[in-house]
């Protein structure tokens, strides 16, 4: 079975840094791009970025470049999303996904909490 | 960069309905445009891709249309099922923006 399953959700505090995962199996992860997408509570989708684990080519939302790093282990078969210094406003879900035609595939989504 | 802009924000329809909703790119996109399902709670869905192409296992009662810049999404008879945020997103390029949403009630 293709599919992405993400790390668990998390809760930190302000100020703090944090790497989220996705791992892929069931098909080639080296062939498709895995994209990063936010979404904050009661709030729509957002495309925050998106990478190739073949040879780890990253590209990002101007929403997002310099706050947030993407990154991919094909050794691994997972792709990270990883924040320096947390704020309360990155308190959301967060979904990796299967770039083919369109997102086709999709993780169950990480919760990331972040308060005081 | 290009702007995707869907309407309505939100619609309430019957059983049965015939419903459909508008995404519009500020330049044109050829047929890179998907359209995904997200139910409360729930992990969004792919649907539709390359504008037209409907995604294995997905009802026909969906179907969608369009190229460039306008693209419709419709949904030829409501279900109950169909309650859901709907989005549509551009796929040709970076950023590979989604539209505000589109929110289905009955």
């Amino acid at each position: 079975e293709v599919q992405l399953v993400q790390s668990g959700a998390e809760v930190k505090k302000p100020g703090e840094s944090l790497k989220i995962s996705c791992k892929g199996s069931g098909y080639s992860f080296t062939t498709y791009w895995i994209g990063w997408v936010r979404q904050m509570p009661g709030k729509g989708l957002e495309w925050m970025g998106i990478v190739f684990p073949a040879d780890s080519d990253t590209r990002y939302s101007p929403s997002f470049q310099g706050l947030v790093t993407i990154s991919a282990d094909k050794s691994l078969s997972t792709a990270f999303l990883q924040w320096s210094t947390l704020k309360a406003s990155d308190s959301a879900m967060y979904y990796c996904a299967r770039l083919g035609s369109g997102f086709d595939i999709w993780g169950q989504g990480t919760m990331v909490t972040v308060s005081s | 960069d290009i702007q995707m802009t869907q309407s309505p924000s939100s619609l309430s329809a019957s059983v049965g309905d015939r419903v459909t909703i508008t995404c519009r790119a500020s330049q044109g996109i050829s047929n890179y445009l998907a359209w995904y399902q997200q139910k409360p709670g729930k992990v969004p869905k792919l649907l539709i891709y390359a504008a037209s192409t409907l995604q294995s296992g997905v009802p026909s009662r969906f179907s969608g249309s369009g190229s460039g810049t306008d693209f419709t999404l419709t949904i030829s008879s409501l279900q109950p099922e169909d309650v859901a945020a709907y989005y549509c997103q551009k796929y040709n390029s970076d950023p590979w923006t989604f539209g505000q949403g589109t929110k289905v009630e009955i």
